[in-house]
């Protein structure tokens, strides 16, 4: 079975600075998705970035970036010019593109504290 | 387009008492998931629909069961309430197997039982 794991309960960074958030992940496949999810206070499940598997380059969606390291199955997420509204927990997640079900496996998240 | 919603955002139950959760998708979604969030655990998965009136088990199945009549509706219930069972719990939908996107998912429902 697929596991994910985030290995920081906790992160801080002050407004406007840069901030990497940690996501290891253990699978025996070669063909999968991973995601990083955003759940501010709202408890909203927030779609932020998403990475293929069988692409090289890393995915990039405006000051959200990840940095996805196949074979040492790494997937952080760098978080650019931090705002205030970045606040929030953040989750890991794993797709495989075989599996019947399409489950996601998630990691057990990130809380992100934005320090003004 | 609602997306994805879930009935009710909150509930108190006594140990023992049966609910029912609703999710509704008006997407068109084959595949359905009822995930739950417990503090430094993540989401993990409940039960899971890959089209109507399918269901299979998920990660965490004891205590729960699920219904999927109709393909935009599945159903989470709960017949005798554990206080174990006290979480946030999500609805998810996703287009298809190959689909790319992570799914969608409604707002939550948070669940306190006594």
């Amino acid at each position: 079975a697929q596991t994910v794991t985030q290995s920081q309960p906790e992160m801080s960074v002050q407004e406007a600075e840069t901030v990497t958030l940690s996501c290891t992940y253990d699978t025996s496949e070669s063909d999968y998705y991973l995601f990083w999810y955003k759940q501010p206070p709202s408890r909203q499940m927030i779609l932020v970035i998403r990475q293929e598997a069988y692409k090289q380059q890393n995915a990039t969606e405006n000051r959200f970036s990840v940095n996805f390291q196949k074979a040492a199955k790494s997937f952080s997420l760098k978080i650019s010019d931090s705002q205030l509204g970045d606040a929030a927990m953040y989750f890991c997640a794993y797709r495989s593109a075989g599996d019947r079900s399409s489950r996601l496996t998630f990691g057990e998240g990130t809380q992100l504290t934005v320090n003004p | 387009n609602a997306g994805v919603t879930q009935t009710p955002k909150f509930r108190v139950l006594k140990t023992g008492q049966s609910m029912t959760l609703l999710c509704a998708q008006d997407m068109n979604h084959e595949y359905m998931y009822w995930y739950r969030q417990d503090p430094g655990m993540g989401l993990r998965l409940i039960h899971y629909s890959v089209g109507e009136g399918t269901t299979a088990k998920g990660e965490v199945p004891d205590g729960y069961n699920v219904s999927r009549l109709k393909k935009q509706n599945f159903l989470l219930g709960l017949e005798s309430a554990a206080p174990s069972q006290t979480s946030v719990y999500f609805c998810a939908s996703s287009r298809s197997r190959t689909s790319t996107a992570g799914g969608f998912f409604g707002p939550g429902t948070r669940l306190t039982v006594l």
